[in-house]
């Protein structure tokens, strides 16, 4: 099963709106990062938190970290039309530090302009 | 080069047909990753080297896939005999080394097996 699973599988919201993306693990990490993929195209790394960081800005995202509860969340506000994309959370693992990220099956995020 | 470079973009081959798929890391990045991504779904790991070493080949689905890096540089996957089931985007990825959290990623192979 993956290591990371992200919720909704599928978002559509309206240009301005707030996005919101959830993940949950299973295992305890080192941190977790956020990716965006455009369709078609390679990923692009968006965020990295760490286990010890509870929240974390970078422009308009805004990632936090549970570590009780093994989740985290990406919020995009003010979305855009570009920012329709596939989003990934992925896990970097004690077990297997630095060694690979496990990544969920992703968020589909479509915005209307 | 500015990023990771893979080629070819796009193969199609026929069933039972090796396949080799190129990636170029960014200059200087010692950890390069490659994984796999069917129609609509994430990442499976597939194997990542340090340097010239491969330290994890546990996500290679079979012994028809393997994998070498030569001069800390490019690196090659090869998968013998290919089957139908292997069609995907093949991706490859580097960080600057093991530790280091974030990957750049290429924009992938897509191969598709008739």
């Amino acid at each position: 099963s993956q290591q990371g699973e992200e919720d909704p599988q599928a978002l559509s919201i309206q240009e301005g709106e707030n996005a919101t993306m959830n993940c949950s693990y299973k295992t305890s990490i080192n941190n977790l990062q956020w990716y965006r993929q455009n369709s078609g195209r390679g990923l692009v790394h968006l965020i990295l938190i760490r286990s010890n960081e509870r929240e974390k800005h970078s422009g308009r995202l805004r990632v936090t970290l549970d570590t009780s509860k093994k989740s985290s969340s990406l919020l995009i506000t003010a979305s855009r039309a570009a920012d329709t994309a596939s989003y990934f959370c992925a896990t970097n693992t004690q077990e297997t530090s630095g060694s690979r990220l496990t990544f969920g099956e992703g968020t589909q995020l479509t915005v209307n302009p | 080069g500015a990023g990771v470079s893979q080629s070819p973009s796009n193969k199609v081959t026929e069933k039972g047909k090796d396949v080799e798929l190129r990636c170029d890391p960014i200059s200087g990045h010692t950890a390069l990753y490659w994984y796999r991504q069917r129609l609509g779904q994430g990442l499976e790991f597939l194997i990542y080297f340090q340097g010239n070493s491969a330290p994890d080949k546990s996500g290679l689905p079979s012994d028809r896939f393997s994998a070498e890096r030569t001069g800390e540089s490019v690196s090659t996957l090869t998968i013998q005999r290919t089957q139908q089931e292997d069609s995907a985007v093949y991706l490859c990825a580097s960080s600057l080394d093991w530790n280091t959290g974030e990957l750049f990623f290429g924009e992938g192979s897509r191969l598709t097996v008739l």
